[in-house]
């Protein structure tokens, strides 16, 4: 079946304006997952969502960055305000039940300039 | 905060040799999984390994785990161009769930 998809695949903000990133998971899977990736850098944790309940939201870095899953399937992040140092690729992986594999998606290269 | 290493962070091999990756980690685990991330694919996974299990077997993929020391390799044998990637470590370690990556091993296979 089809994997994680993310939309959009590149994006390019100019400070101070918002983004929403997108992530569908894999159908039926219960838990999903938002990572930044920073250049040369492994992946970061952001937040997790069991079904559409956020259970985690530690690794947001600031309170311009807001996660949503209103139907436990489709996700958005979204950055207010956007700066410089929020350039990174954000990934969303999703997984049918932990602690097994989590599937990544391509991930959203967000440039901002 | 990251809290696997892997090493080294650079490798360079020729085609039909084998590559080595360590990663080690810091805190107690449930299990550790291995991902392969290229430009083209993105994150891949490759395997996990549970904390009660040492090693494991995929393909031309053989991972350890040695939890006493905190640490755990991946070997592919018999390497082939299209092996070239970043490989990471990612352990469950914290929380359970949210997986701690290192900052990956960069492989170049050359023909």
């Amino acid at each position: 079946g089809a994997g994680v998809s993310q939309s959009p695949r590149y994006k390019v903000a100019k400070r101070g304006q918002d983004v929403a990133l997108r992530c569908d998971p894999i159908s039926g899977h219960v838990s999903l997952f938002w990572y930044q990736q920073a250049l040369g850098q492994g992946p970061e944790f952001l937040t997790y969502f069991q079904n559409e309940a956020q259970l985690d939201k530690s690794g947001l870095p600031s309170d311009r960055f807001f996660a949503e899953r209103p139907e436990g399937s489709v996700s958005t992040l979204k950055i207010q305000r956007t700066q410089q140092e929020d350039s990174a690729v954000y990934l969303c992986a999703s997984s049918l039940e932990l602690p097994y594999e989590q599937y990544f998606g391509p991930g959203t290269r967000l440039t901002v300039t | 905060s990251q809290q696997g290493e892997e090493d080294p962070q650079a490798l360079s091999i020729q085609e039909g040799e084998n590559a080595t990756m360590n990663c080690s980690y810091k805190t107690s685990i449930n299990n550790l999984q291995w991902y392969r991330q290229n430009s083209g694919r993105g994150l891949v996974h490759l395997i996990l390994i549970r904390s009660n299990e040492r090693e494991k077997h995929s393909g031309r993929l053989r991972v350890t785990l040695d939890t006493s020391k905190k640490s755990s390799s991946l070997l592919i044998t018999a390497s082939r161009a299209a092996d070239t990637a970043s490989y990471f470590c990612a352990t469950d370690a914290n929380s359970g769930y949210a997986l701690n990556f290192g900052k990956g091993t960069s492989l170049l296979v050359t023909p």
